[in-house]
This record gives C-alpha cells, structure tokens and sequence, in this order.
C-alpha cells in the first residue's frame, strides 16, 4: 500500500541552527501539507502546498519556515533559525487532489530542539 | 470556546465492549468530519470519513455525525487489545484555494484491556 515516508525519524539539532525536514508524499498526490504536535498537545496544521506553491498556511507559520518541492518526489519543510519551542513532532500528509477528504500521514520527525 | 472539543481520556475498557468516542465542534463552515487513530510516535491514519449528517459504517467502525448539534462519535463494537491508540477527531472547511486543512481535537487515549 503506498505511503508517505519521512525522514529523518529524529533530528536533534541546536537552537538557532537550521532544518530541513523530508517527505516523500504518495506518488499520484498533488496536494502535500506539514502539521505538528507538540508533545501532549493537539496536532496542528501549519501549511498546505499545491502546484508549486504554498495554498494556505498558519499563523505558526512565520518567515522561519519554508517549503518546496525541489523535485518531483521530495517535499522538504525548512526552519531557517531553530527555537526551542520548535520541538515537536512534525508530520508530512498528501492528498490525491484538491477536494479529497482524505489525507495520508506519514510517520513524522521527531525534532528536538536543545 | 475551542473549536474542536474532544475528551482526552484516557478510557480503559475490557476486551468486547463496545466503544463510545466523542468530539463537539463550533465552527459551522464544518463539513467534513474524520476518525484518525494514532499509536504512540505514529502518525495519524484515517480511520473513517464522513461528508453528511448520519451514520456510516466499517466493519467494526461506525461514524456518527449530527450537524444540527455539532457533535460527532466514532463506535467501535467487539474492541480488541489491537485497537488501544489515541483516536483522533477532525474536522474541515472548503478551503477556499483549495486543499484540506483539519482541525483536530486533542484525541481520546483508549486501552482495551483483556
């Protein structure tokens, strides 16, 4: 069965330093999104991405963060200057099109954040 | 009053009972409503969809949504040790650009005991 993969499973990185977080959507998907959840709290939507660029995004999504598709599989979420209040759980989905219900999750990055 | 409101448990029931999982919402641009279940350090996976008021079954799984009142449940009948997760609700509007933004609720820990 396909499935969204994301890598790593784990970064640990220091406060201030930058990130990049991977994602390999499904393959026929043509809508891609970032959610995350912070430990013992509710996941939360940060930006949805569609033929290229970003078609929505939250007020936690700031200048810090970025995305893109720098090819036809990968999907990446940059965080350009870590905070600690960073640290969460970060999880890639895809869609099959723009009025599909169903998003599919992948496994998500543990980010932490020191 | 949050948008999304869903008891965090955690619910403990023995093996065989039936299951009662709840969410009220207060957003009434709602219109698509769906049952993930997560294990710990999963991601999400969609479990149940739903469009219309009404229910909707799956197997073990029946969704339940009452538009009039906000308020949707995810039944789950013979559980098994196998289903113990976080059972995820949530919830979206058309988004304008399209796309798919959810708003979870905070999810329902439950264990099936034997």
């Amino acid at each position: 069965e396909p499935e969204v993969t994301q890598t790593p499973s784990h970064q640990v990185t220091q406060m201030g330093q930058e990130v990049i977080l991977r994602c390999v959507p499904i393959s026929n998907h043509l809508y891609f999104y970032w959610y995350r959840q912070i430990l013992g709290q509710k996941v939360e939507f940060l930006v949805s991405f569609y033929n290229n660029e970003i078609s929505e995004k939250s007020e936690i999504f700031d200048d810090q963060f970025s995305v893109e598709r720098p090819d036809g599989s990968n999907f990446t979420l940059k965080i350009r200057s870590t905070k600690l209040e960073d640290s969460a759980m970060y999880f890639c989905a895809s869609s099959q099109d723009r009025d599909d219900e169903k998003l599919f999750f992948g496994s998500g990055t543990q980010l932490s954040v020191l | 009053q949050k948008e999304v409101e869903q008891d965090p448990g955690p619910l403990s029931v023995p093996e065989g009972a039936i299951v009662s999982l709840n969410c009220t919402y207060s957003n009434s641009a709602f219109q698509y409503f769906m049952w993930y279940r997560q294990y710990s350090r999963k991601g999400p996976e969609l479990l149940m969809y739903t469009y219309s008021s009404g229910n909707k079954e799956d197997g073990r799984f029946t969704a339940q949504v009452d538009k009039s009142s906000k308020y949707i449940s995810l039944f789950i009948r013979d559980s098994q040790p196998s289903d113990s997760a976080t059972y995820l609700c949530a919830m979206s509007a058309i988004l304008t650009g399209g796309g798919n933004k959810l708003t979870f609720g905070t999810g329902t820990q439950l264990k099936v005991e034997l």
